[in-house]
Parts: structure tokens; C-alpha cells; sequence
């Protein structure tokens, strides 16, 4: 069975700080690594598909890193908006699934204050 | 960019009837879409594989004759939750895989339903 675990649970941050959040992952039969932006009542905005060990996105002020060996993912926001306030979700696909078996952790909370 | 499109949002039924879901791809062809469930403080966990023209596929643990899966077309499929029980109370949600684009799989807007 696949755990995928992500850290913090939530956080609360100053508009203007930069945060980071972690996923991991198991790293055997890795295929891909997603991340999603999920604002409440709204469908989950997918950031990132991430695959290689070693990669690294980008996407404005968010960008993430991939370490498939040791199975972790980070997550960085560069000087938080009220607007990047959602839950953050990453979900792992491994070799050998169902396509659509996308193994999720239970998220990340981040709220910016004002 | 790729949009699902998920109703109903909300919906509130009585023990023992029966609650259609629908999910629509707006600007691609899906195949295939998947179907998810999230207990409270819980993980999504996928449910089944809803295959265009084709059986749907459950995984371990789902029952096939309470979630009804129809994919009769390449932009709808529909979850049935026949007989609901109060502990079918649950969020679901569906994504679709748009194989045109970079980002892998796009999420309806999931529903909430609760079953009194």
C-alpha cells in the first residue's frame, strides 16, 4: 500500500512570507509526482506534473522540487498573496496502477493573512 | 484549458433513494474519467475508472451495484448511488484525463452529498 504523507497540515502565514510545504512519497515504481491547488468550492487546480528525479518547476511565484530516490517533493511560495490561500495537495502515481490511481495526501492548508 | 464541469455541487437525499452525479469534459474527449471519494480529514481515495462504451473498472472495496457508473459518451460519465445510506454521505469528485495537454488529470468541482 502507497502512503503519501504531506507536512504541515496547515499554516498560517503573513502576506509577503515565503513558505514551503513537503510531500513524500514511496520512491519505488515511480512514475509521476502531481501537485494540485485546491480552493474550497472549486475543482483542484493542477500546478505541477513532475516526473524526473531532480526536476524542478515553476509557475510565477510557486515552484517545486522532485527527489525520487528519497521520495519527497517541496513545494516553495515566494511572497504569499491573500490569493494563494488554499489547501495544497500532492498525489502519486506509481508503475503498475490503474491510470487513474493517483495516490493523494491529505493536504496542506495555507491561509495568508492580509 | 481542460474543463470538467460537476454536478450537482450539493445535494441532500433520504435514506434509500437514489443520487445521480454527473460529470461533463467541456473542450476535450475523455475516454476514460475517474471517480474519487474524500471522508472527512481524509485522503481522496479513487473509486473506480469509468470507461467510454465500457464496464468501469471499481477497485478493491467499492460495491459495483451501489456506485452505478454509466460512460455512454466521450464527455459524460455519471455516478448512481443507489439505495443511499447515511454512511454514503461523502464528497465526490471526478477528474478526466485530457491527453492533448501537459497537465495530466482535470478535476470536476466534486459534489457534496449528504444522505438523511
Amino acid at each position: 500500500i502507497l502512503n503519501v504523507e504531506q507536512s504541515p497540515q496547515s499554516l498560517h502565514v503573513q502576506e509577503g512570507d515565503s513558505t514551503n510545504f513537503t510531500c513524500s512519497f514511496p520512491s519505488s515504481n515511480f512514475y509521476a509526482l502531481h501537485w494540485y491547488r485546491w480552493e474550497t468550492a472549486k475543482s483542484p487546480e493542477a500546478l505541477f506534473v513532475m516526473t524526473l528525479n531532480g526536476d524542478e518547476k515553476k509557475k510565477g511565484r510557486i515552484s517545486a522540487t522532485l527527489n525520487t530516490k528519497e521520495g519527497y517533493s517541496y513545494l516553495y511560495i515566494k511572497g504569499s498573496q491573500p490569493e494563494d490561500s488554499a489547501t495544497y495537495l500532492c498525489a502519486s502515481r506509481s508503475y503498475g496502477g490503474s491510470q487513474g490511481n493517483l495516490i493523494f495526501g491529505k493536504g496542506t492548508k495555507l491561509s495568508v493573512k492580509p | 484549458g481542460a474543463v470538467v464541469s460537476q454536478h450537482p455541487s450539493r445535494v441532500i437525499c433520504k435514506s434509500g433513494t437514489s443520487v445521480k452525479i454527473e460529470c461533463r469534459s467541456l473542450d476535450f474527449q475523455a475516454t476514460t474519467m475517474f471517480w474519487y471519494r474524500q471522508f472527512p480529514k481524509k485522503s481522496l481515495m479513487l473509486m473506480a475508472t469509468s470507461n467510454e462504451g465500457s464496464k468501469a473498472t471499481y477497485e478493491q472495496g467499492v460495491e459495483k451495484d451501489k456506485f452505478l457508473i454509466n460512460h455512454a459518451s466521450l464527455t459524460l460519465s455519471t455516478l448512481t448511488v443507489t439505495s443511499a445510506h447515511p454512511e454514503d454521505s461523502s464528497f465526490y469528485i471526478c477528474s478526466a484525463r485530457d491527453l492533448a495537454g501537459d497537465y495530466g488529470y482535470t478535476f470536476g468541482s466534486g459534489t457534496r452529498l449528504t444522505v438523511v
